[in-house]
């Protein structure tokens, strides 16, 4: 079946824009979340939604990134006046709300949108 | 969250068993500790996750002693196509969480 995927794939956009990232996760996994991978490092965790709302924001680095989820489905990463240090792949996850036995922690990523701001 | 250790980068040849060794001394007892696997362009894969002795799929193996102090990840026979990071996760098995992921093992198999 299909993964979950994202759009764009690549961002280029010039600081001080704003920005949309799309993510369209597995149909019917309840639970979402986006994270954010810099050259070299491991992803970064930026925020988690069950269902429609989100469940745990600790991630976002400050108030110029939000995300909603209004349907339960797609989500929609967005960052206000973009700052040379946002440029990094954003990555989304989705998992089901039934766990499979020994992989409770499996999230299923995208591919992921790289955002270049110049 | 326990905080893991594991090498920055690993070598290998086509055909061999590599072994990827990650430390979390400090790890909970309702921690489980999970293995992702991450392609160049890709997003994170999972591979393997256990709680105590060994877990064994069509994949890769997992040992955990009983101190459940380390971890290690074994890779039978690998390929080329094994060219990854490979990432060490500790923490609840609750299914829906935040992953904390370190910067993983940079492993690179070669002809």
């Amino acid at each position: 079946g299909a993964g979950v995927s994202q759009t764009p794939s690549n961002k280029v956009t010039e600081k001080g824009k704003y920005v949309e990232l799309r993510c369209d996760p597995i149909s019917g996994h309840t639970a979402l979340y986006w994270y954010r991978q810099s050259l070299g490092q491991g992803p970064e965790f930026l925020i988690y939604f069950q269902g429609t709302g989100a469940a745990d924001d600790s991630g976002l680095p400050n108030d110029r990134f939000f995300a909603v989820r209004p349907e339960g489905s797609v989500s929609t990463l967005k960052i206000q006046r973009t700052e040379r240090g946002d440029s990094a792949v954003y990555l989304c996850a989705s998992s089901p709300n039934r766990r499979t036995s020994g992989r409770g922690n499996e999230q299923f990523f995208g591919p992921g949108t790289r955002l270049t701001v110049l | 969250l326990a905080k893991t250790t594991q090498p920055i980068s690993m070598d290998s040849y086509e055909g061999q068993e590599v072994n990827i060794t990650c430390s979390h001394n400090n790890i909970a007892t309702n921690d489980y500790i999970t293995w992702y696997q991450q392609f160049p362009s890709q997003g994170p894969r999972f591979i393997i996750q256990g709680y105590k002795t060994k877990v064994t799929n069509e994949v890769a193996s997992l040992f955990i002693p009983a101190d459940r102090k380390s971890s290690t990840l074994s890779l039978p026979r690998v390929s080329l196509s094994d060219t990854a990071v490979y990432y060490c996760l500790v923490g609840p098995d609750t299914g829906r969480r935040a992953l904390t992921f370190g910067s993983g093992t940079r492993l690179q198999v070669q002809p």
